[in-house]
């Protein structure tokens, strides 16, 4: 079971948006904000999409936009393309001796 | 051009240990902490383990603490995954990642995969 809570699968058709949520706990998501998500394509390596919460790093396409309220996280992909179909994790830093924790991952679907 | 470049993954029976590197190049290793995360087959990802820059603290999952240890050789520019005691469980593909000061991981590897298995 994963430290955060994200939801299995998401779906959306091209041009629509769509919200993934990650809850967590006081004592990561909701008590830092090192809230960060990554897309992965399958067979390849994660990709740095959003970092504290609402930052993306040069190179990421706005239409990836990150946000938070109390213990749960959120990421918003709006003009949805073809090629966002991945899947995408949640992390936080936490304050305990897993420093820093992931969500079970959303698969999203662009039908 | 940054790269991470992860090794040393193999077949290896349960019980037997494994040395993971990762060669880091395109940046000052030295200047950042480093991580590793792994994947089990068709599974989402996991924390593993945190080195800071000099080595002076390291950090670990429940699910490998006193089983593996996270070292790093800044004149090498290189990571490692001593990984003793494995478990079948302990079959995924390893990352290595480059940790920024939020936190987040603005770097990854391709990959090494590792498989225990009888």
């Amino acid at each position: 079971q994963s430290a955060l809570t994200q939801p299995a699968s998401v779906s959306g058709s091209p041009g629509q948006s769509i919200t993934i949520s990650c809850t967590g706990t006081s004592s990561d998501v909701g008590g830092y904000n090192y809230v960060s998500w990554y897309q992965q394509h399958p067979g390849k390596a994660p990709q740095l999409i959003i970092h504290e919460v609402s930052n993306r790093p040069s190179g990421v396409s706005n239409r990836f936009s990150g946000s938070k309220s109390g213990n749960t996280a959120s990421l918003t992909i709006s003009g949805l393309q073809a090629d966002d179909e991945a899947n995408y994790y949640c992390s936080s830093y936490a304050s305990s001796s897993t420093l820093l924790v992931f969500g079970g991952g959303t698969k999203l679907t662009v039908l | 051009e940054l790269q991470l470049v992860e090794s040393g993954g193999d077949f290896v029976q349960p019980g037997g240990s494994l040395r993971l590197s990762c060669a880091a190049s395109g940046f000052i290793f030295s200047s950042y902490s480093m991580n590793w995360v792994r994947q089990a087959p068709g599974k989402g990802l996991e924390w593993l383990s945190y080195i800071s820059r000099s080595s002076s603290a390291t950090y670990y999952a429940d699910s490998v603490k006193g089983r593996f240890t996270i070292s790093r050789d800044n004149a090498k520019n290189s990571l490692y995954l001593q990984m003793n005691s494995l478990r079948a469980e302990d079959t995924a593909v390893y990352y290595c990642a480059r940790v920024m000061g939020d936190w987040s991981y603005d770097h990854w590897g391709q990959g090494t995969l590792v498989t225990v298995s009888s």
